[in-house]
């Protein structure tokens, strides 16, 4: 079964430190790849996507994430978090072989301190 | 910024009721599906639904749950006779009709707890 693992559940930094949260995935064929981020009390919003082409994808809010295909990684990277980025990030697949739904990670809650 | 909104934000209702939890998604999109997240457990698929019919539902989405699109703007899911581990943040997603496979955009969620 396809499955995608995040490996920190708890992340604490300080402001302008860097962040990165990793995420692996099964082996399912063609992926299509997603980190998704909750603010506090908010909707699941977009941070960025991968779908073809440079595995260096940008994003919004300064995000980035690279596609390793040999890993099955698609780790997510800030060089300088603010206050303002604390919430829970989620890295979602879509495997193409399996229909057009995601399959989420566990998800990462990330604390800024001030 | 279009969005899809779900209503209510919460809702307590007793073991055996049946509920229904609402959504309005993007006014363009065809693709609709209904996650949910138990506390402290992952994002799961329950289903998806595309062109009036489900197109795919998961394990977890068994005879005590439906979907409807009623009226061409909402998307609800029916819990028939909800049971303790219904419990969980329900989440519903839409996107668009593009070639290819596109980003898929939530709504708030709706946080259901039997008691």
């Amino acid at each position: 079964a396809q499955s995608v693992s995040q490996h920190n559940h708890h992340v604490i930094l300080s402001e302008a430190a860097s962040l990165e949260l990793g995420c692996n995935y099964s082996y399912g064929g063609t992926v299509n790849l997603f980190w998704y981020v909750q603010y506090p009390g908010q909707h699941l919003q977009l941070l960025l996507k991968y779908f073809s082409g440079d595995p260096l994808v940008k994003g919004i809010k300064g995000f980035e994430a690279e596609f390793i295909k040999s890993k099955f990684s698609f780790n997510l990277r800030k060089p300088s978090v603010q206050w303002s980025d604390t919430a829970e990030y989620f890295c979602a697949v879509n495997y193409k072989a399996a229909g057009n739904k995601l399959t989420f990670g566990g998800g990462t809650r990330v604390l800024v301190k001030p | 910024e279009p969005e899809v909104t779900q209503t209510p934000s919460h809702q307590v209702t007793q073991m055996g009721q049946e509920v229904i939890l609402r959504c309005v998604p993007i006014s363009n999109h065809l693709y609709f599906y209904w996650y949910r997240q138990i506390l402290g457990q992952k994002v799961e698929f329950l289903v998806s639904f595309y062109n009036n019919e489900i197109s795919e539902k998961s394990e977890i989405f068994d005879d005590q749950f439906s979907v409807e699109r009623p009226d061409g703007s909402n998307f609800t899911l029916k819990i028939r006779s909800t049971k303790l581990e219904d419990s969980a943040m329900y989440f519903c997603a839409s996107r668009s009709n593009t070639q290819g496979f596109t980003e898929a955009f939530f709504g708030q969620g709706t946080r259901l707890t039997v008691v």
